[in-house]
């Protein structure tokens, strides 16, 4: 397994603003995802981080509202860029490590609430 | 595409009632199956798991059989515990997909002591 943590917990921002969550990983890991969950909705998933290279991106989402960074192989961050109320959400980091095929472990997640 | 489909909640229960919440799949490839469940205020924790057809994957007292000629992976408790309240995924990973999961809707699970 892995032990996953992110920052900040929650925030609430004004609309027009950015906010950058950090994801940390206790090992290296193969994959990273980050992926969005509404308010009583299910997970989405935003985009696969890659390391040393530019994020690969699910349809719907954009590098220029999402940017994604990834420098090392523990380590991930997103960017929630011009926010709207629309983007209040969970954001939720998740990894693969490459010990169990397909098998992901889930950060605890962002509220974010934009107001 | 691939898709998920599962029981929509929420779902209230007496304590030591037995718990069934159906999903079935869409795939074109041979998928994992997965629950995952989120306890109030946490983050997304793995239930349990199967990744061919016929395999039953259990965890804390559920179970969930891999069924692939009906497509679904419904899970099952004997006897649940108010501590068992939560929101369930039931999930899918297609081997072509380069590892990405679809998760169903979820199904909102209250027990009442």
């Amino acid at each position: 397994s892995a032990v996953i943590s992110q920052k900040p917990s929650r925030d609430i921002c004004q609309r027009g603003t950015s906010l950058t969550i950090q994801c940390q990983v206790d090992s290296q890991v193969t994959m990273m995802f980050w992926y969005r969950q509404q308010p009583g909705q299910s997970l989405t998933l935003i985009a696969t981080a890659n390391q040393g290279s530019e994020a690969t991106y699910e349809s719907g989402f954009v590098i220029d509202k999402f940017p994604i960074s990834r420098p090392n192989l523990t380590f991930s961050t997103l960017t929630v860029s011009n926010m709207s109320p629309e983007d209040s959400s969970i954001y939720l980091c998740s990894v693969e490590t490459g010990m169990v095929f397909n098998e992901q472990f889930f950060g605890p997640g962002t509220r974010l609430t934009v107001l | 595409g691939d898709s998920v489909t599962q029981m929509e909640g929420p779902v209230t229960l007496s304590e030591e009632a037995f718990l069934t919440i159906n999903c079935t799949y869409t795939a074109t490839g041979y998928p994992s199956l997965f629950w995952y469940v989120q306890y109030p205020g946490e983050g997304l924790q793995l239930l349990l798991k199967a990744t061919k057809a016929d395999d039953k994957g259990s965890n804390k007292g559920f179970e969930a059989t891999y069924r692939k000629e009906t497509t679904s992976f419904h899970l099952e408790k004997g006897s649940v515990q108010v501590s068992d309240s939560a929101v369930y995924f039931c999930a899918l990973s297609d081997r072509s997909s380069a590892s990405k999961i679809i998760f169903g809707s979820g199904t909102r699970l209250s027990i009442r002591p």
